[in-house]
């Protein structure tokens, strides 16, 4: 079946850099996409959201770029701090179906 | 709110022996989920109810998990007998309104060991 999967499973960033966080999705139908944090020993944490008719969506420090022509979807974090070193994960979701979960990149923040 | 609580938080037991893991969704959510996770096989959904009724189980590896909600403030996941492979991060989710925009508030996890 059509599923969520990451180009990259680990990222190494210097503190202060911005971070790009890849997610590529299969299916066409998918209308509303979602990105999480998890945090060592923690549940994912909702960040971010972007409907399918949006290309681009801004929250704090964060940006979320959907390309649906190649079925792209990128986390932007500007000026990555220690803090934000975690395991992203993104989420597609298809109508009212459950939202499918990506496998999630490890971003590492070095000081 | 407190937002989604589970416990406990850690669980070391033998094989053979009954697990059972707690939830309490935040008030007012609608939905509870049900996932585990292992470095293998990501984060997997088990099982989600709606206004305390299962939707969907297909997830449930087999029958030595259930999973009940017998009330909007509670429910339980239960793997009866457990086995190693079963060791993994079981979480809890729960939200509001529809699954057309599903954004899911997670616990903290219980950490399941079987021995």
């Amino acid at each position: 079946g059509e599923s969520v999967g990451l180009h990259l499973p680990t990222l190494s960033v210097q503190e202060g850099d911005n971070s790009i966080i890849n997610c590529a999705y299969s299916n066409s139908a998918s209308d509303y996409f979602i990105w999480y944090k998890q945090e060592s020993g923690k549940g994912p944490q909702f960040i971010i959201d972007i409907r399918s008719n949006m290309d681009k969506r801004q929250g704090q420090r964060v940006t979320v770029l959907l390309n649906k022509t190649v079925k792209h979807l990128s986390l932007q974090i500007a000026a990555t701090q220690p803090g934000d070193s975690a395991v992203y994960f993104c989420a597609e979701n298809i109508g009212s179906y459950i939202p499918t979960f990506g496998r999630g990149t490890s971003l590492i923040v070095h000081p | 709110d407190a937002g989604v609580i589970q416990s406990p938080r850690h669980e070391v037991t033998e094989m053979g022996q009954e697990v059972t893991l707690r939830c309490k969704p935040i008030s007012g959510h609608d939905y509870l989920f049900w996932y585990r996770q292992t470095m293998m096989r990501g984060l997997e959904l088990l099982i989600y109810f709606n206004n305390n009724v299962p939707i969907d189980d297909s997830g449930m590896p087999e029958d030595r998990f259930s999973a009940k909600m017998p009330n909007a403030s509670f429910s339980t996941l239960k793997i009866q007998p457990s086995e190693p492979r079963d060791s993994a991060v079981y979480f809890c989710a729960s939200s509001p309104g529809s699954l057309a925009k599903n954004i899911q508030y997670f616990g903290a996890g219980t950490r399941l060991s079987v021995l």
